[in-house]
């Protein structure tokens, strides 16, 4: 099955640009998306790429995918306080796109002022 | 943007009662919606895909006896816990998949449930 996996801490500080990594193993997921969580909320999609996609830019988001060492990434351009949260990514799980989301461990966003 | 409502958000109950959860679409149809189960400082763990009309299936290692899973209509899936423990405690969060929308889920706001 699908595994997914993030680093689980990033520090950055207000006005800096900001990275967060995941890897995944399988390699059929039609989508990869990512989540962001607010403490004690659910959660909010960001932003998702189609997999035949290399790049997709949203405003202060990037997200660029490597296919090849299935490698995802999002970055977050002049972060701001009002970004830290903890960041999921996610790919699907089993055959065809089912919706049933595989997610990663979550990276906690700290933005220092 | 679609809307999917957890109702309610915070719950507490003693032990050995049972706790309904419940996860509407406001304004689409979902035929599927999706149970996770977040412990603190941890990722979502999907428990079980519900299905309308059909029986929930269930993710390895979850019982469905515990959990059990109703989505009678195109609009509304329910997670009844029975027989709670102070084990079960933890963040239930719900997704609705939205019909002719491949791919895009709808997540609700979640519900902690606390078991004492």
């Amino acid at each position: 099955g699908e595994d997914v996996e993030q680093s689980l801490f990033l520090s950055v500080r207000e006005g800096d640009s900001s990275v967060i990594n995941c890897t995944y193993t399988d390699s059929s997921s039609t989508y990869l998306y990512w989540y962001k969580q607010e403490p004690g909320a659910g959660l909010q999609l960001l932003t998702y790429i189609f997999s035949n996609m290399d790049m997709k830019q949203d405003q202060r988001l990037t997200v660029l995918l490597n296919k090849k060492d299935k490698h995802l990434s999002l970055r977050i351009a002049d972060t701001q306080t009002g970004d830290s949260a903890i960041y999921f990514c996610a790919g699907v799980g089993g055959s065809g796109n089912t919706g049933k989301l595989i997610f990663g461990q979550g990276t906690t966003l700290q933005v220092k002022p | 943007g679609a809307v999917v409502s957890q109702h309610p958000s915070r719950v507490i109950c003693k032990s050995g009662t049972s706790v309904k959860i419940e996860c509407r679409s406001l304004d689409f149809q979902a035929t599927t919606m999706f149970w996770y189960r977040q412990f603190p400082k941890q990722s979502l763990m999907l428990m079980a895909t519900s299905n309308e009309g059909s029986k929930a299936t269930y993710e390895q290692g979850v019982e469905k006896d515990k959990f059990l899973i109703n989505h009678a209509s195109l609009t509304l899936s329910t997670l009844t816990v029975t027989s709670a423990h102070p084990e079960d405690s933890s963040f239930y969060i719900c997704s609705a998949l939205g019909q002719g929308r491949t791919g895009e889920l709808f997540f609700g706001e979640g519900s902690r449930l606390t078991v004492l």
